[in-house]
């Protein structure tokens, strides 16, 4: 997966929880984005951040932060204000957030809220 | 901002034969079209992707081409094989830099 990794594949939380999503890359690229996947919904933007310490809320920000303190890590909190936050969580980065630059994903992590 | 539609949702071929996905998008300003394909559980990788320099691109079973006049493109996948079953979204960059995906189509390769 292009030396993106996810962490957990699997996340289960409990109504009223906050959760915290990792991602991390090896490839030095300097701009990271966060999607939500939904059946049939495709993939929504959820934050993206093109340089350490800066980053931009997406389409559906809402119920969701994030942090850029290391160029290899955008971490991705999902709050208890986020009212369906069961989906599957992508992460991608690019080498500099240009237009057509390749986009390259992690794995996944799926949350569930019980 | 731009939108990008995918047909159809569901695909199913007959092993070896071709199949053909369709997208068309909004922002004429538009110049960059990647094709992604999800295995379950997996995340997207990258399989195809062109410019708006150029109409078609090919690389072995799998072409690409592009009508900016018209704004839409097109992914072709020929002599398909049971590994070629997955969700395959299209994508265009919008004018802010972003990608715009759609929605997805689920290839099915029959036996």
């Amino acid at each position: 997966d292009g030396g993106i990794t996810q962490s957990p594949k699997y996340l289960f939380r409990k109504e009223g929880q906050n959760v915290t999503l990792s991602c991390e890359q090896n490839l030095n690229h300097d701009a990271m984005y966060w999607y939500r996947q939904d059946p049939g919904q495709g993939l929504r933007l959820i934050y993206y951040s093109h340089i350490v310490n800066d980053f931009q809320k997406g389409d559906i920000a809402e119920g969701y932060s994030v942090s850029r303190e290391k160029k290899e890590s955008f971490p991705l909190t999902v709050t208890s204000a986020q009212k369906n936050p069961t989906a599957f969580y992508l992460c991608a980065s690019t080498a500099e957030g240009l237009s057509g630059d390749t986009q390259y994903f992690g794995p996944g992590t799926r949350l569930t809220v019980l | 901002g731009e939108n990008v539609e995918q047909h159809p949702s569901t695909l199913s071929v007959q092993e070896g034969d071709s199949a053909v996905i369709k997208c068309t998008y909004s922002d004429s300003a538009s110049n960059y079209f990647p094709w992604y394909k999800q295995e379950l559980g997996k995340g997207p990788q990258l399989i195809i992707d062109i410019r708006s320099n150029v109409g078609e691109k090919k690389d072995q079973r799998i072409a690409v081409t592009l009508n900016k006049t018209a704004k839409h493109f097109s992914l072709h996948i020929t002599e398909t094989q049971p590994e070629d079953s997955a969700v395959y979204f299209c994508a265009a960059i919008d004018r802010d830099d972003k990608i715009i995906f759609g929605k997805g189509t689920r290839l099915h390769i029959l036996p």
